[in-house]
């Protein structure tokens, strides 16, 4: 059974300083999404990965794959306070059926 | 364009009772796919509808069930509630379906709680 796991789940930085959020998997994949949750709201795409080594970079966001290491990360550069959220990210295996299994989250707070 | 549109966003039901979840999804998108979230839980993975037809489905009893009608329009039904099926119910769409290049696009959700 594919697992996926976020760390940290909750995060609480300055703004202006930057930080990582890792998403790692047990099985081979290579295909990774990101998502972002605001309360109260519901799931918006931010990153399609589909490759080994894929980059994607959105504003102060920046999302990476390693497929051999199964590890994927979301960096943030210089937080402003819009970017407090829940960030999900999830995981398609490349065996068997083509479930979304999604991680844990990481609850993302910016301070002023 | 409209977006994923899922109805009704609130629902208060009993214990044993059943009910009906509706999902319209983008124009042109076949695959529908529902997932529920809870605060225990996280998000997981219910079914996958793709042209009218039950694609992929997660580890939910028998109770969970859905289906998909040819306007690509989709309705989740859950009989025999149990008060742990309180959940926020998200519906996504997509062109082609998960795992593909095309992200999925999530409604606002149907919050569901069971007394």
């Amino acid at each position: 059974e594919l697992k996926v796991e976020q760390n940290p789940l909750f995060l609480s930085m300055q703004e202006g300083k930057n930080y990582t959020i890792y998403c790692n998997y047990s099985t081979t994949s290579d295909r990774l999404y990101w998502y972002r949750q605001d309360p109260g709201k519901s799931l918006e795409s931010l990153f399609v990965l589909l490759s080994n080594g894929a980059v994607k970079q959105e504003g102060r966001l920046m999302a990476s794959l390693d497929t051999k290491a199964r590890l994927s990360t979301l960096h943030i550069t210089a937080a402003v306070h819009d970017l407090s959220a829940t960030y999900f990210c999830a995981v398609v295996s490349n065996f068997g059926n083509e479930k979304l299994t999604f991680g844990t989250g990481t609850r993302l707070t910016i301070i002023p | 364009k409209a977006g994923v549109t899922q109805t009704p966003r609130y629902l208060i039901k009993t214990r044993g009772q059943q009910v009906t979840l509706s999902c319209s999804p983008i124009s042109g998108h076949r695959s529908v796919s529902w997932y529920q979230q809870t605060p225990g839980q996280g998000l997981q993975f219910l079914f996958e509808y793709f042209s009218e037809t039950q694609r992929n489905k997660g580890n939910f009893p028998g109770r969970f069930s859905g289906r998909q009608f040819s306007n690509s329009r989709s309705e989740m039904n859950v009989s025999t509630l149990e008060l742990g099926d309180s959940a926020l119910y998200l519906c996504a769409s997509s062109l082609d379906g998960p795992g593909t290049i095309s992200p999925l696009h999530f409604g606002n959700g149907t919050r569901l709680t069971v007394t």
